[in-house]
């Protein structure tokens, strides 16, 4: 089935550290991928859509210059924390949808990113 | 816009009995419905999803989920709980028309399955 690779899986780290994370479709290609934010004990809460090729749509309250993402291929989507403090420690999800399926495909899931910010 | 309600923080269960997950959604459109399920530190691993068809659906591990328009829910359900059950349960939902939007996701529901 569809694999999407998340990487690092945890990460802890100085405030005012900038920290990427790495999201890759292995075995198919997605034109989007979708970045996620989850806090302990509590739903995912949808931060940005990265299309391949253009600007990612954010969510309303996630600021765009704080959580940079590039989305150059398709099967990478990278996700930069900068400038990192610890209100930004979370569990990190990426996402994507495979190219060739329409809306009804369901989207395969990284196994996350735990950021820690001291 | 869209919306998913899962009521419940939390359902125990003792192994071998009968399991439901609730989950209720709002969506303008028609509704493509999902139920994943996260182990501790993990992604999302999916389960089953609703598009059109059969209102009783059948995914892995055992689990199905019927969809009843007329209540907007689609609960998940199992016959025989096993331990390896326990983890968290997310119910999801998208607009049919979006081809390029994002699961909305409801706040999870905890399930623990006690031997």
């Amino acid at each position: 089935g569809a694999v999407v690779s998340q990487h690092p899986s945890r990460v802890i780290c100085k405030s005012g550290t900038s920290v990427k994370i790495e999201c890759r479709s292995l075995d198919f290609q997605a034109t989007t991928m979708f970045w996620y934010r989850q806090f302990p004990k509590k739903s995912l809460m949808l931060m940005a859509t990265s299309n391949e090729g253009s600007k990612a749509t954010y969510e309303q309250g996630v600021e765009k210059d704080k959580f940079l993402i590039n989305h150059a291929s398709l099967t990478l989507s990278t996700l930069t924390v900068t400038s990192a403090h610890p209100e930004d420690s979370s569990f990190y999800i990426c996402s994507a949808r495979d190219l060739q399926g329409v809306s009804n495909q369901p989207q395969h899931f990284g196994d996350g990113t735990r950021l820690s910010i001291l | 816009a869209q919306s998913v309600a899962q009521p419940e923080d939390q359902v125990n269960v003792a192994e071998g009995n009968p399991l439901t997950v609730k989950c209720t959604y709002s969506v303008s459109g028609n509704p493509y419905l999902f139920w994943y399920v996260q182990y501790p530190n993990r992604g999302l691993q999916f389960l089953l999803k609703y598009i059109t068809g059969d209102n009783l659906v059948k995914g892995s591990y055992g689990f199905e989920a019927e969809f009843n328009k007329s209540q907007t829910s689609f609960h998940l359900k199992k016959p025989s709980a096993l331990v390896s059950d326990s983890a968290l349960y997310f119910c999801a939902v998208r607009d049919g028309k979006g081809a390029g939007t994002a699961l909305i996701f409801g706040k999870g529901t905890t399930l623990s399955v006690s031997s």
